[in-house]
């Protein structure tokens, strides 16, 4: 079965650079239609999504973050890794990773998420 | 850049009540690229629908989708206790490739 977790610090201070890890199984980056992404989610606020990274390669990000945001894939860790750089207190947020689904029928859409990870920025 | 509003932002109603909660799109996008989630306190999202109107794997028949254009229903036939939660709408493509609602709280009466 398919299984997501995201790792990494859960205190960053203003202007560091945030660094998390999605480490997965029942799933692999090598097989085509494959996508894992990351969206995020400030207490009591709404989803917003972040980045994704296709079996192929392909990125794509928010536009709104794209200049602070970078997505790689290590397919023989199983594992997709996101960067944001300078952190501000307004990037606290639960990070979630998740798996995508419905690629090869043209639907877009999150079928299985980790359980998230709370950032705080804070000095 | 698409922009979904749902509405009501809350919507308070009784278990065994009929809940339709609304998903609206700044323009007209494919039902396709259309999906719904489910989040609960402390846990991730949860797919319910996609596609507009496919429900997910193990999601009951109280669930149902629709809509088409802009406008966009998730409907829940009778509330089930475990049904009080908080549901986003999603849309894939354009600009920002994904894009979320702001959510409708459902919440007991």
């Amino acid at each position: 079965q398919i299984s997501l977790k995201e790792s990494g610090p859960t205190l960053v201070k203003p202007t560091q650079t945030l660094t998390l890890t999605c480490t997965f199984s029942g799933f692999s980056l090598n097989t085509s239609g494959v996508a894992v992404g990351w969206i995020r989610q400030p207490p009591g606020k709404a989803l917003e999504w972040l980045a994704l990274i296709f079996w192929y390669g392909d990125e794509q990000y928010s536009p709104s973050l794209q200049n602070r945001l970078t997505i790689t894939k290590d397919t023989s860790k199983n594992q997709v890794v996101l960067t944001l750089t300078h952190m501000d207190p307004v990037d606290t947020a639960t990070y979630y990773c998740a798996h995508l689904g419905g690629f090869w029928s043209s639907h877009y859409f999150f079928d299985f998420w980790g359980q998230g990870t709370l950032v705080t920025v804070s000095s | 850049e698409i922009v979904l509003t749902q509405s009501p932002g809350t919507l308070s109603l009784s278990p065994g009540e009929r809940a339709t909660l609304s998903c609206r799109a700044s323009q007209s996008v494919g039902s396709t690229y259309l999906a719904w989630y489910q989040q609960k306190p402390g846990q991730a999202p949860r797919l319910l629908i996609y596609g507009a109107s496919n429900r997910a794997t193990a999601i009951p028949d109280r669930f149902s989708g629709g809509g088409s254009g802009t406008d966009f229903t998730l409907t829940i036939s009778r509330l089930e206790p475990e049904d009080f939660a908080v549901y986003y709408c999603q849309h894939y493509g354009g600009s920002p490739a994904f894009a979320f609602g702001q959510g409708t709280k459902l919440e007991i009466k």
